[in-house]
């Protein structure tokens, strides 16, 4: 059974940082791209960012080029979302998905906020 | 970017009803198209694959169609379970792009 788990979300201030983080059990890793999409509360569905299986192509929604960093550890099974510069408008749900957004995890909410 | 264009937004029915959402795409993505059923505190589930793919252990009162542009969604006879908010989303081109959502609520 595929599992991805998110950790990594808080409170944190506008102009802040913070790391997230998605485990990945029941599939082999290294085989598909991974993804990063958010919701906001009560909103629609943002795709955010994705990686491809050996890292050689990222891609950014515009709304987040320039402070977000996705990465991938294929021997720890494990996608990373990298966030700086966060803004106010960044609060979200943050969600992991896997290969053509198939399989997500629960996510994991990020608020920014003074 | 490819735009989603969904509808309607919002839609009323009530059990044993059948009820479409359309989805436009705003340029040709073949059949590389999804479409998610959401609850409340929860992630999106995959319901549709390839724009008419049933996946596995989903009921068949859900069923999808279409090609290249233009694309629906059909649940027939509705069960008080199917009463959540529906996405459209295309991984033909990136950035992957959803719709807005159309939330089903009881008539």
């Amino acid at each position: 059974e595929v599992q991805l788990v998110e950790s990594g979300g808080g409170l944190v201030q506008p102009g802040g940082s913070l790391r997230l983080s998605c485990a990945a059990s029941g599939f082999t890793f290294d085989y598909y791209a991974m993804h990063w999409v958010r919701q906001a509360p009560g909103k629609g569905l943002e795709w955010v960012s994705g990686i491809s299986w050996n890292s050689g192509s990222i891609d950014y929604a515009d709304s987040v080029k320039g402070r977000f960093t996705i990465s991938r550890d294929n021997a720890k099974n494990s996608l990373y979302l990298q966030m700086s510069s966060l803004r106010v408008e960044d609060t979200a749900f943050y969600y992991c998905a896997r290969d053509t957004l198939r399989d997500w995890g629960q996510g994991t909410l990020v608020t920014v906020s003074s | 970017d490819i735009q989603m264009t969904q509808s309607p937004s919002s839609l009323s029915a009530s059990v044993g009803d059948r009820v479409t959402i359309t989805c436009q795409a705003s340029q040709d993505i073949s059949t590389y198209l999804n479409w998610y059923q959401q609850k409340p505190g929860k992630a999106p589930k995959l319901l549709i694959s390839d724009a008419s793919n049933l996946e596995a252990g989903v009921s068949s009162r859900f069923s999808g169609g279409g090609s290249g542009t233009d694309f629906t969604f059909t649940i027939n006879s509705l069960q008080p379970e199917d009463f959540a908010t529906y996405y459209c989303q295309q991984y033909g081109h990136v950035p992957y792009t959803f719709g807005q959502g159309t939330k089903l609520e009881v008539k």
